[in-house]
């Protein structure tokens, strides 16, 4: 069974601050790493993907990826109060179980005004 | 519009009756997953089918099952054998990727509730 793990939440930070998400796997042959964002009763929806080490920028989104210590982050930099939500974090499987993505428990991130 | 179209949104079900969730996609994605989720927990996989006619068992395929006749179909039926089946049901679909994983699209989920 394939893990992945996130930061324990809930995470609260204030309007305007940086909200640091975190998540790690246990595959060491994972390729592709997804963040998604879930509203309370409604289905996730992609936030970011990162394939490759290092940093990749979406406006107020931040990827981090260091596969050699099993690790990815999310950043989000000047938090709104719409950024309320789960935050899940998705790791693929190779392998015999090709195809699959393992997701975390998730991190509920509350911003306030 | 291109999306996955999941029904009903919310089914009430009578214990020891079998219920199906329906999924449909017009993305002309090959590969389609069934996900549960229950309250506080992440997404856990019952099924999914990487091509029409193929599927393999998630973590949780115990009391489910599905069929993929058509590449745009992929039905979910939660049968009596499933012991606590009142959770949230996410249906996905990705296109494969060229050596990486192509990331899901997911539909607006079915919500069902044993009584």
């Amino acid at each position: 069974q394939k893990e992945v793990e996130q930061n324990s939440g809930p995470l609260s930070v204030p309007e305007g601050a940086i909200a640091s998400l975190n998540c790690t796997y246990s595959d060491r042959v994972s390729q592709s790493f997804f963040w998604y964002r879930q509203y309370s009763g409604k289905s996730p929806e992609l936030i970011m993907s990162i394939y490759s080490n290092g940093d990749k920028e979406d406006g107020r989104f931040t990827a981090q990826l260091n596969k050699a210590s099993q690790y990815v982050s999310l950043l989000i930099r000047d938090s709104q109060p719409s950024d309320s939500a789960t935050y899940l974090c998705a790791v693929d499987s190779r392998g015999s179980t090709l195809g699959r993505l393992y997701f975390g428990r998730g991190t509920q991130l509350t911003v306030w005004p | 519009d291109g999306g996955i179209t999941q029904s009903p949104k919310y089914l009430f079900r009578k214990e020891g009756q079998n219920v199906t969730l329906s999924c449909e996609q017009n993305l002309n994605h090959d590969a389609m997953y069934w996900y549960r989720q229950d309250p506080g927990q992440g997404l856990r996989l019952i099924y999914y089918s990487q091509i029409v006619n193929d599927f393999q068992k998630g973590d949780i395929a115990e009391g489910y099952s599905v069929s993929r006749e058509k590449k745009e179909s992929f039905p979910l039926t939660v049968t009596s054998a499933q012991k606590n089946p009142t959770a949230f049901y996410l249906c996905a679909s990705r296109l494969p990727g060229q050596g990486t994983t192509g990331e899901l699209f997911f539909g607006e989920g079915s919500r069902l509730t044993v009584l």
